[in-house]
Formats: structure tokens, C-alpha cells, sequence
């Protein structure tokens, strides 16, 4: 069965950088882009940004362009989630989350979620 | 960005009440409309994917409908476990955005 694990909570300081990895297994790594979701507390779901694992292309919403970086390790079958320059409002549970098909962006698995925790 | 638009933002019912939750895109996306339940301290879980198809294992009482830029969820006999937070989001073009959310609570 198709798995996602994500790591653990994280407590970081203003302007430092977070790396939240998404460990998945039970399908073929390389044939579902990946998508990351982020949640403030108490608050909606918004969508952070894609990678393609097989050829490691990716695109972000224009929000995050030049702080998050999406990167993936085709050996361990894990996708990386890195966001730097981290403020007070970028506390949230992230979710990583794999589409139905191939490249569909219908979020039919997701990770259990990591919370981050901005603050000084 | 194509903005997503529920409502209600919140709703009180009672078991055995049929629900309606309306959410409008800002452009039309074709079919491209997805709904999730939502559960305090749990990932969201799909229930509806374009427009219509019910997930696999999600009880027949969810039915979801509409195209273009206006879509409705429908629970036709609410249940104590449906009490939770309910979000569209279209799939058509990136960024894929949420609606805000509707908070389905018991009356």
C-alpha cells in the first residue's frame, strides 16, 4: 500500500532554513509527481509546490519562489522539502501529497505532516 | 491564481440532515474540482476527485457535482462521523489552491 512518512517537528529560529524530508513506498517512485501543502494553525490549506521525481523539474508557488527548494533521492525512493529565511508566519504542519495519477494534482496519499515551529 | 470560494464558511446540522456545500472558482476549470474532509490533528482525506468520482472506500452518501466555475458537495444523510472541516480545490492549473473551508458542526 502506498506509504508516505514524513520526519519529525521542527522548532527553528527566524531566518534560519528547515529541511522536511517524505519517505514513501508500495508504488513506483519515479512515475507520481509529488506536491507539498502547507497548513498555519487554525488556518486553510495551501499549495506549496510540485516535483517531478523521476527527472527532478519543479515548480512552486510564486509565494515561496526563492526560499523553498524541492529536491529528491531517487535511491531512497524520499522527497525533500527545504525552505530558508524562515518567519513567524511560516509555522505550519507541512504535508507532502501524491496525486492519483501520474502527474494529476488530485491529493489522493499524504504524509501524516511536520509541524514547524518558527520562533524566536 | 484562480481564487476558490465555499460557503458556508461554517453550517450546524443534524445526523440524518442532508448538506450542501457550494464552492465557486474564480475561471472556469472544467471538471478539474476536488473535495477533501479534513479531521482536528489528521491530513486531509479526498472524498470527491474531478467533480464527480467518488474516492475509492468513501461511503455513497458523499456525491459531488457542477462544472465550470460552480460545484457543489452533497452529504445526503449526515452521519456523526461527518462532523469535520471540508475544503474544495481545483486541480487545473498551478497554484493549486483551497478553498477557505467550510466547518460542518452539530446542531
Amino acid at each position: 500500500q502506498v506509504q508516505l512518512v514524513q520526519s519529525g517537528a521542527e522548532v527553528k529560529k527566524p531566518g534560519a532554513s528547515v529541511k522536511v524530508s517524505c519517505k514513501t513506498s508500495g508504488y513506483t517512485f519515479t512515475n507520481y509527481y509529488m506536491h507539498w501543502v502547507r497548513q498555519a494553525p487554525g488556518q486553510g490549506l495551501e499549495w506549496v509546490g510540485i516535483i517531478n521525481p523521476s527527472g527532478g523539474s519543479t515548480s512552486y508557488a510564486q509565494k515561496f519562489q526563492g526560499r523553498v527548494t524541492m529536491t529528491r533521492d531517487k535511491s531512497t525512493s524520499t522527497v525533500y522539502m527545504e525552505l530558508s529565511s524562515l518567519r513567524s508566519e511560516d509555522t505550519a504542519v507541512y504535508y507532502c501529497a501524491r496525486g492519483g495519477g501520474g502527474t494529476s494534482a488530485d491529493f489522493h496519499y499524504w504524509g501524516q505532516g511536520t509541524l514547524v515551529t518558527v520562533s524566536s | 491564481d484562480i481564487q476558490m470560494t465555499q460557503s458556508p464558511s461554517s453550517l450546524s446540522a443534524s445526523v440524518g440532515d442532508r448538506v450542501t456545500i457550494t464552492c465557486r472558482a474564480s475561471q472556469s476549470i472544467s471538471s478539474y474540482l476536488n473535495w477533501y474532509q479534513q479531521k482536528p490533528g489528521k491530513a486531509p482525506k479526498i472524498l470527491i476527485y474531478a467533480t464527480s468520482s467518488l474516492q475509492g472506500g468513501v461511503p455513497s452518501r458523499f456525491s459531488g457535482s457542477g462544472s465550470g466555475t460552480d460545484f457543489t458537495l452533497t452529504i445526503s444523510s449526515l452521519q456523526p462521523e461527518d462532523f469535520a472541516t471540508y475544503y474544495c480545490q481545483q486541480s487545473y492549473s498551478t497554484p493549486y489552491t483551497f478553498g477557505q473551508g467550510t466547518n460542518l458542526e452539530i446542531k
